[in-house]
C-alpha cells in the first residue's frame, strides 16, 4: 500500500516570501503521479500542480514549483513571493497511473500568509 | 473550472435519521469518489466507482452505501446516522482514461449529527 507523509502540520511566512512544503510517500510502484492540492477554508479542494513520475524534469506552475526527487520519494512544493490568496490547507497526493487510480492523501499542511 | 456539485452543503440531523447526500457532475467523467475529511482535516477514500452499476468500498470503513445508477449520479446514504459520522465528505471525479490523473472535487458536505 501507498502512503503519503506531510511532517509540518503548520507553516506560518510573510507575505511575498517563499515558503516550501515537504512530503515524502512510499510505494513500489515505478509508474505513477504525484500531486500537490490546495484547499482554501471552506472552500472547493483544487489542483495546484502534478508531477508524472517518469518525467524527470521538476513541474513548474507559475509562483508554484516542485522538487521531485524519485530515488529519495520526496516530493515538495515551493512557492515564490507568496500571496494572501495562497492561505490554505496544502495536501500531496499519491495516484498509481494504473489501476483503480485512488489518490492516498497526506495529511495535510496549514499554510498562513500574513500580511 | 470543474463542474462537480454537491447538496446539501452544511446539514445538521439528530440520531437515527437517515441521509442522502447527492453528487453530480456533468463532465461525463466515468471514475467517481468519495473522501470523507475528519476534523484535523486527514482525507480517506470511502468508495469510488468505475461506471455505472460499478462501486467499491474504499481504504476506511464506512458503515454509509452508495450507489451510481447514472454516470452523472454518485449519491451516498446513511440509513441511521450517529454522531461518529459528524464529518466533511467531498466527492469526486476524474475524467476517462489516464489522462493527467487529476481528480476535481465538489465544495463538500458538511454533516453534523446531534
Amino acid at each position: 500500500a501507498q502512503t503519503v507523509t506531510q511532517s509540518q502540520p503548520e507553516m506560518s511566512v510573510q507575505e511575498a516570501e517563499t515558503v516550501t512544503l515537504s512530503c515524502t510517500y512510499d510505494t513500489s510502484e515505478s509508474n505513477y503521479y504525484l500531486f500537490w492540492y490546495k484547499q482554501p477554508p471552506s472552500r472547493q479542494m483544487i489542483l495546484v500542480i502534478r508531477q508524472e513520475a517518469y518525467k524527470q524534469q521538476n513541474a513548474t506552475e507559475n509562483r508554484f514549483s516542485v522538487n521531485f526527487q524519485k530515488a529519495a520519494k520526496s516530493f515538495s512544493l515551493k512557492i515564490s513571493d507568496s500571496q494572501l490568496g495562497d492561505t490554505a490547507m496544502y495536501f500531496c497526493a499519491f495516484m498509481k497511473h494504473e489501476g483503480a487510480q485512488k489518490l492516498v492523501f497526506g495529511q495535510g499542511t496549514r499554510l498562513t500568509i500574513n500580511p | 473550472e470543474a463542474d462537480i456539485y454537491q447538496t446539501p452543503r452544511y446539514l445538521v440531523i439528530g440520531t437515527g435519521k437517515k441521509i442522502t447526500l447527492e453528487c453530480s457532475q456533468t463532465m461525463g467523467h466515468d471514475k467517481m469518489y468519495w473522501y470523507q475529511q475528519d476534523p484535523g482535516m486527514e482525507l480517506h477514500l470511502i468508495h469510488y466507482s468505475y461506471g455505472v452499476n460499478s462501486t467499491e468500498k474504499g481504504d476506511l470503513s464506512s458503515e454509509s452505501t452508495v450507489s451510481r445508477i447514472r454516470t452523472e449520479h454518485f449519491p451516498l446514504t446513511l440509513e441511521s446516522a450517529r454522531p461518529s459520522h459528524t464529518s466533511q465528505y467531498l466527492c469526486a471525479s476524474k475524467k476517462p482514461g489516464g489522462g493527467t490523473g487529476e481528480l476535481f472535487f465538489g465544495e463538500g458536505s458538511r454533516l453534523t449529527v446531534l
